[in-house]
């Protein structure tokens, strides 16, 4: 079954301590990307990576990393979690960053930061 | 910058009638893309339909349609014969369609759509 799956799906955690949020998809995607949603603003972008070791910031980068070391994987990393960074966590893919490429999201990781 | 605003937070209708989903735009771009996308109570992001700007005829996907003013900028969603799976909330979203995109969705607030029995 074709589908992009995230890791952990629940998380609660504490200022300071670093975590990664995996996330993998099984359709040999080039492009990927991560969104973090709030209550009230909807999705924004975070970073995007467009293949292999190419990786760009999306609109709110700060406070965190990604690599995209393999084509499948492309993990968010929060190395210094503060309690801002709260919220619900999408991983997507698709074949390219064009609006004809449709976009398949992750089922959501939803991190608390104590 | 491109900007989608939904101003309806809220929306409630009978199962079986028909409602529509408001959506308005601010770019000036001229070649570029609209989507609904669904998120009911699982949480799982689910396309709903997209629309080319540069195509005329409204987008439609079974009970699902489209009302897209270019010149308006408005890009509104109708669901006809509304079941009770189509409780969730509604998104709408941008992207630019010229090449070098950056891939990037620019999401409307959301509209939370619930259909009573």
């Amino acid at each position: 079954e074709a589908q992009v799956t995230q890791n952990p799906r629940y998380l609660i955690t504490v200022t300071g301590k670093k975590l990664t949020v995996t996330c993998s998809q099984n359709m040999n995607h080039e492009y990927m990307s991560w969104y973090r949603q709030d209550p009230g603003l909807g999705l924004r972008q975070i970073y995007y990576s467009m293949n292999v070791e190419v990786t760009d910031k999306g609109d709110v980068p700060e406070g965190y990393k990604v690599s995209r070391k393999e084509k499948r994987n492309f993990p968010l990393i929060l190395e210094s979690p503060s309690p801002n960074q709260t919220s619900l966590y999408f991983c997507a893919s698709s074949l390219g960053p064009r609006g004809a490429d449709t976009q398949y999201f992750g089922p959501g990781t939803r991190l608390t930061v104590l | 910058a491109q900007t989608v605003t939904q101003s309806q937070p809220e929306m409630s209708v009978q199962e079986a009638e028909t409602v529509t989903l408001s959506c308005t735009y601010d770019t000036s771009e001229s070649n570029y893309y609209l989507f609904w996308y669904k998120q009911p109570p699982s949480r799982q992001m689910i396309l709903v339909i997209r629309q080319e700007a540069y195509k005329q005829q409204n987008a439609t996907e079974n009970r699902f349609s489209v009302n897209f003013q270019k010149a308006a900028k408005s890009f509104s969603l109708k669901i006809s014969d509304s079941q009770l799976g189509d409780t969730a909330m509604y998104f709408c979203a941008f992207m630019k369609g010229t090449l070098g995109s950056q891939g990037n969705l620019i999401f409307g607030k959301g509209t939370k759509l619930s259909v009573k029995p």
